[in-house]
């Protein structure tokens, strides 16, 4: 079973510090990794993507992707309280009959107090 | 900004009865799916498909679900005899390409079966 593993919080932060949200994946040949973010009871809606190992940045939000590790995560500079959502990460599988498949971890909570 | 349109929003059913849920995905994207999420848990892969069949689908996805591309536009859902554990907000998403594409999600349609 391939597993996608997150800590499901909350994680709270100060409004103005950094955010830094976790993600472990099982699978080794694992090749693109996404961050979502959801607000309640709405639908997934993408931050970043990430294949190579390094950093990668986009505004406030910087991904950082370790495939030794089997590592993804993902920081948040300045938070604001609009962040305050749930975070998921995807990964798309490696394998032949994986046709773009996402597996997603269960999310971490993110709450940004004033 | 384009983005994929689902229908209907919410859908309550009885037990039994059949649904189809409707998701226009964006205008030149070849790839399709269908998640689900059960509230409180997480994301869940339902069925990928290209080129007018399916690509890959889980076991979540037996045979009283359906997929069907009836037109060029619209990408259907079908759930043939409800159950109570096919509650749940239903996303469609699609990509422009299968690989490490991103895929894009609509908001959802909420699936209540009493």
């Amino acid at each position: 079973q391939k597993e996608v593993e997150q800590n499901s919080g909350p994680l709270s932060v100060p409004e103005g510090a950094i955010a830094s949200l976790n993600c472990t994946y099982s699978d080794r040949g694992s090749q693109s990794f996404f961050w979502y973010r959801q607000y309640s009871g709405k639908s997934p809606e993408l931050i970043m993507f990430i294949y190579s190992n390094g950093d990668k940045e986009d505004g406030r939000f910087t991904a950082q992707l370790n495939k030794a590790s089997q590592y993804v995560s993902l920081l948040i500079r300045d938070s604001q309280p609009s962040d305050s959502a749930t975070y998921l990460c995807a990964v798309r599988n490696a394998g032949g009959t994986s046709y773009g498949k996402l597996t997603f971890g269960q999310g971490t909570i993110l709450t940004v107090h004033p | 900004e384009p983005e994929v349109t689902q229908t209907p929003s919410h859908q309550v059913t009885q037990m039994g009865q059949e649904v189809i849920l409707r998701c226009v995905p964006i205008s030149n994207h070849l790839y399709f799916y269908w998640y689900r999420q059960i509230l409180g848990q997480k994301v869940e892969f339902l069925v990928s498909f290209y080129n007018n069949e399916i690509s890959e689908k889980s076991e979540i996805f037996d045979d009283q679900f359906s997929v069907e591309r009836p037109d060029g536009s619209n990408f259907t859902l079908k759930i043939r005899s409800t159950k109570l554990e096919d509650s749940a907000m239903y996303f469609c998403a699609s990509s422009a390409v299968g690989g490490g594409e991103t895929q894009y999600f609509g908001p959802g349609t909420r699936l209540l079966v009493l």
